[in-house]
């Protein structure tokens, strides 16, 4: 059974830098690529990064680029999120995703709230 | 302001069909036969229920379905169901390495 696990959110004051990371299980973890996909409240869901199979290539959206950076451990069934330099529109749920080509996520885990603010 | 455009709200009663719009542009849904499609209960993570453009994932109900035609992308429902009630989001690639969402359909069944 797959299953997506996210953990690190949390309260932090703008300016600060946080680490997200989401453990997957049931299935074969170096063969997908990985997305975080973030919601603010009430808001539709926004596309934040994705990272390679193997991750020698790692994409950002243009709100979040120069401040969050994805990494993955293979080892370990892992990837995480640094997030720097936060500011309160960052605040969110995170959703860590596994990509099931073309972009799509088909298995997404629970989420962690992040919230920004002084 | 999301990238794509979906109505904010949708409604049918049981065993109707209701269809859900998405309109991008030509960078986007015209561009690419990459749109997804997502439904989302209240607290629930989204799950994905079409991709390219008209696929279903393993376990999803053909009820639901989707097409494309230029700039905008469609999501169909037929015979709905009382479990239906949930938001609705889509998503097509933009190019350049690019992801984007619509604004979600609230999907009420009378």
């Amino acid at each position: 059974q797959v299953q997506v696990v996210e953990s690190g959110g949390g309260v932090v004051q703008p300016g600060r830098s946080l680490r997200l990371s989401c453990v997957a299980s049931g299935f074969t973890f170096t063969n997908y690529a990985m997305f975080w996909v973030r919601q603010a409240p009430g808001k539709g869901p926004e596309w934040v990064a994705l990272i390679w199979s193997d991750g020698t290539n790692r994409f950002f959206a243009e709100s979040v680029k120069g401040r969050f950076t994805i990494s993955r451990d293979n080892s370990k069934n892992t990837i995480y999120l640094q997030m720097n330099s936060l500011r309160a529109e960052d605040t969110a749920v995170y959703y860590c995703a596994k990509d099931r080509g073309a972009w799509s996520g088909d298995n997404w885990g629970q989420g962690t709230l992040v919230v920004v603010s002084s | 302001q999301s990238a794509l455009t979906q109505p904010p709200s949708a409604s049918g009663s049981p065993g109707q069909s209701v269809t859900i719009s998405c309109t991008g542009t030509t960078s986007d849904v015209n561009n690419y036969n990459i749109v997804s499609w997502y439904q989302q209960h209240p607290d629930k993570a989204p799950k994905l229920i079409i991709y390219e453009v008209s696929k279903r994932p393993s376990g999803v109900p053909d009820r639901f379905s989707g097409s494309k035609s230029g700039n905008t992308a469609s999501l169909t429902v037929s015979g709905l169901q009382a479990e239906d009630e949930a938001d609705y989001y889509c998503s097509s690639f933009a190019g350049n390495n690019n992801l984007v969402f619509g604004g979600g359909t609230k999907l009420t069944v009378l």
